[in-house]
């Protein structure tokens, strides 16, 4: 299986722990993607890296949340002293990101990771 | 602000029967409009894009119209079938080709 590709895909810890989260995008994808998604709700963007830089961050992405892409490959989110109000699913998406070409931009959606903070 | 607005209720519809979304969204100028599937435990899946000067789009028994008078899209499904059960989420677009937003979505159910 060649898609985006997220572990865990389950994460129970306790409140105040820190998790870090994997996602691992589809190769030669430049694009990456976070999101939240809470019940009922649709995804919400986090932030998005352009090869390894960072491009830009929601406001909902507080101090204790951090997103990496060392080398443009794969990507991790890290939540440091989770709260309950983190519980929620993390989902990953890539895209080739080519400028003016539609169909290169399209996001691809990892299965998500879902975490629930105790 | 911008809001995206899709039927928060659940659609119940018969197999073989056309099941029609609403999205509607303001304080956008949207250049493009997507539509995504979401099953429940996995992440979005792209279904469709429409450009704002196409006023109609298809693909299989799929068929996309947007209005950027009305500031509203609807997404049609033909002869439906149990398989087509899912959430289905819109997310109008501009130019920058960055982050996606989108609306809650609507859960279809068919029966069959």
């Amino acid at each position: 299986d060649t898609g985006v590709s997220q572990n865990p895909r389950h994460k129970i810890t306790k409140r105040g722990q820190n998790v870090t989260f994997r996602c691992d995008p589809i190769s030669e994808h430049n694009r990456l993607y976070w999101y939240r998604q809470t019940l009922g709700q649709g995804p919400e963007f986090l932030t998005y890296f352009q090869n390894e830089a960072q491009l830009e961050k929601s406001r909902l992405l507080s101090d204790r949340f951090s997103a990496e892409r060392p080398k443009g490959s794969f990507s991790t989110l890290e939540i440091q002293r989770t709260e309950q109000g983190d519980s929620a699913m993390y989902l990953c998406a890539s895209s080739l990101g080519r400028e003016g070409i539609l169909t290169k931009n399209i996001q691809y959606f990892g299965a998500g990771t879902r975490l629930s903070v105790l | 602000s911008q809001k995206i607005e899709q039927n928060s209720e659940a659609l119940n519809i018969q197999e073989g029967k056309t099941a029609t979304l609403t999205c509607n969204y303001t304080n956008y100028s949207p250049a493009y409009l997507q539509w995504y599937r979401q099953d429940p435990g996995r992440g979005p899946v792209f279904l469709l894009l429409i450009r704002e000067n196409e006023k109609e789009k298809r693909k299989e028994r799929l068929k996309v119209t947007f209005d950027t008078t009305l500031k509203q899209s609807l997404f049609h499904i033909t002869a439906s079938q149990p398989a087509d059960s899912a959430t289905y989420l819109c997310a109008p677009l501009d130019d920058s080709w960055g982050k996606l937003q989108f609306g809650a979505g609507t859960q279809v159910v068919v029966t069959p």
